[in-house]
């Protein structure tokens, strides 16, 4: 089957600690994001990527990291410079240069820092 | 900057009560505007993309429509497992970030048998 597959579904960090979200499609897709979502907050861009080896920040990039080496991994780093990290966090990939404008999401992972 | 503004933020219908959503947006050039379905604790489903105003799209109970400054998502005879948040997002046409989405905050829908 074709889709995003984010691990694990959850996470849990002690404070000072990087932690490394994954994420992996096999739609052949160009483009990957990585939001976050917060209770009562609408989903927030961290990062994106439109091509290998090319990526932008967000709206909210500070203190997370990412890497685009490989079309179908898009992991998040989320550094211990990250000041409130406890989340949901959500993979995307879109078609774009397919002219298919629509981002598909992955399930998410959880991230709780104790 | 591109904003999306969702309303209302929660809405409780009876089964078979129709209704509509309505999602109002801003943006530098309309790319497309997307509708969404969330589950708890899952990642968004996707449910259409409009393009231009005058657009519409159906799937099922739910009929997305699109004007030039909102966008509405109507749900006819809504089922109790219509229940979620809706979720509308815009990507603008112009700028560097062209291939960014911009989120609403969601409307919660509840439908009770």
């Amino acid at each position: 089957d074709g889709g995003i597959t984010q691990s694990p579904k959850y996470l849990f960090r002690k404070e000072g600690q990087n932690v490394t979200l994954s994420c992996e499609q096999n739609l052949n897709h160009d483009a990957m994001y990585w939001y976050r979502q917060d209770p009562g907050q609408g989903l927030r861009l961290i990062y994106y990527s439109q091509i290998v080896n090319d990526f932008q920040k967000g709206d909210i990039a500070e203190g997370y990291s990412v890497s685009r080496e490989k079309k179908e991994s898009f992991p998040l780093t989320v550094t211990s410079a990250q000041k409130n990290p406890t989340a949901f966090y959500l993979c995307a990939s879109s078609d774009q240069f397919g002219g298919r404008l629509e981002a598909f999401f992955g399930q998410g992972t959880r991230l709780t820092v104790v | 900057e591109d904003q999306v503004t969702q309303s209302p933020e929660a809405l409780r219908l009876q089964e078979g009560e129709s209704s509509s959503l309505n999602c109002s947006y801003t943006v530098s050039g309309l790319r497309g505007l997307f509708w969404y379905r969330q589950d708890p604790g899952k990642g968004p489903e996707f449910l259409f993309t409009l393009y231009s105003a005058g657009e519409e799209k159906e799937k099922e109970r739910l009929k997305a429509t699109l004007t030039k400054k909102e966008s509405f998502l109507h749900i006819t005879a809504p089922k109790p497992e219509d229940s979620a948040t809706y979720l509308c997002a815009v990507q603008a046409a112009s700028g560097g970030s062209n291939y960014k989405l911009t989120f609403g905050k969601g409307t919660l829908l509840t439908v009770n048998p």
